[in-house]
């Protein structure tokens, strides 16, 4: 199975200001996928990244707050933008191929001030 | 629509006790089910997989049936240790859809 790095592990950051998280696999995957899970709550699917073209948000995530990039079949980063407290979740990325079940990164421990 | 519940947690249990957690799904159509576990400070891993009727998965002592009867895959084990203490989602994935749709998870604690 793939394995994921995700960076940064954790952070704080403050209001108003924007934070990139990169997820790098090792080895090339057709799709990559970003979560939030925020506390206590269970995983909630941002956007689909697919190499060589835009990202597809679920509904509820808009490409301004978020905006992802996925310059090749390895790696991908999710920005957070503008945040506020609300947007204190852990972020996670997972890859997928075929039917095969996700596999995730260890995730990104975000806390706003 | 598609739906994972799960009992509420969290459960707490003395070490080499029996655990079941409990789930069941809505789904249009035959999904494949999953058990993944998310320890302190981790992301999500597998920890077992069912994808048709009367399927058992298994894996580190945990088992869970796929049970078309009565939509559930339930999470038991039959002597849980304080390692296993850890956060439980059950998951279900539909055709070719490689998206999971996620239960809410339950926290599972193991004292000594």
């Amino acid at each position: 199975s793939a394995v994921i790095s995700q960076k940064p592990s954790r952070d704080i950051c403050q209001r108003g200001t924007s934070l990139t998280i990169q997820c790098q696999v090792d080895s090339q995957v057709t799709m990559m996928f970003w979560y939030r899970q925020q506390p206590g709550q269970s995983l909630t699917l941002i956007a689909t990244a697919n190499q060589g073209s835009e990202a597809t948000y679920e509904s509820g995530f808009v490409i301004d707050k978020f905006p992802i990039s996925r310059p090749n079949l390895t790696f991908s980063t999710l920005t957070v933008s503008n945040m506020s407290p609300e947007d204190s979740s852990i972020y996670l990325c997972s890859v997928g191929t075929g039917q095969k079940p996700q596999h995730f990164g260890d995730g990104t421990r975000l806390s706003i001030l | 629509g598609n739906s994972v519940t799960q009992m509420e947690g969290p459960v707490t249990l003395s070490e080499e006790a029996f655990l079941t957690i409990n789930c069941t799904y809505t789904a249009t159509g035959y999904p494949s089910l999953f058990w993944y576990v998310q320890y302190p400070g981790e992301g999500l891993q597998l920890l077992l997989k069912a994808t048709k009727a009367d399927d058992k998965g298994s894996n580190k002592g945990f088992e869970a049936t796929y049970r078309k009867e009565t939509t559930s895959f339930h999470l038991e084990k039959g002597s849980v240790q304080v390692s296993d203490s850890a956060v439980y989602f059950c998951a279900l994935t539909i055709g070719g859809s490689y998206i999971p749709t996620f239960g809410r998870g339950t926290s599972l604690i193991v004292h000594p």
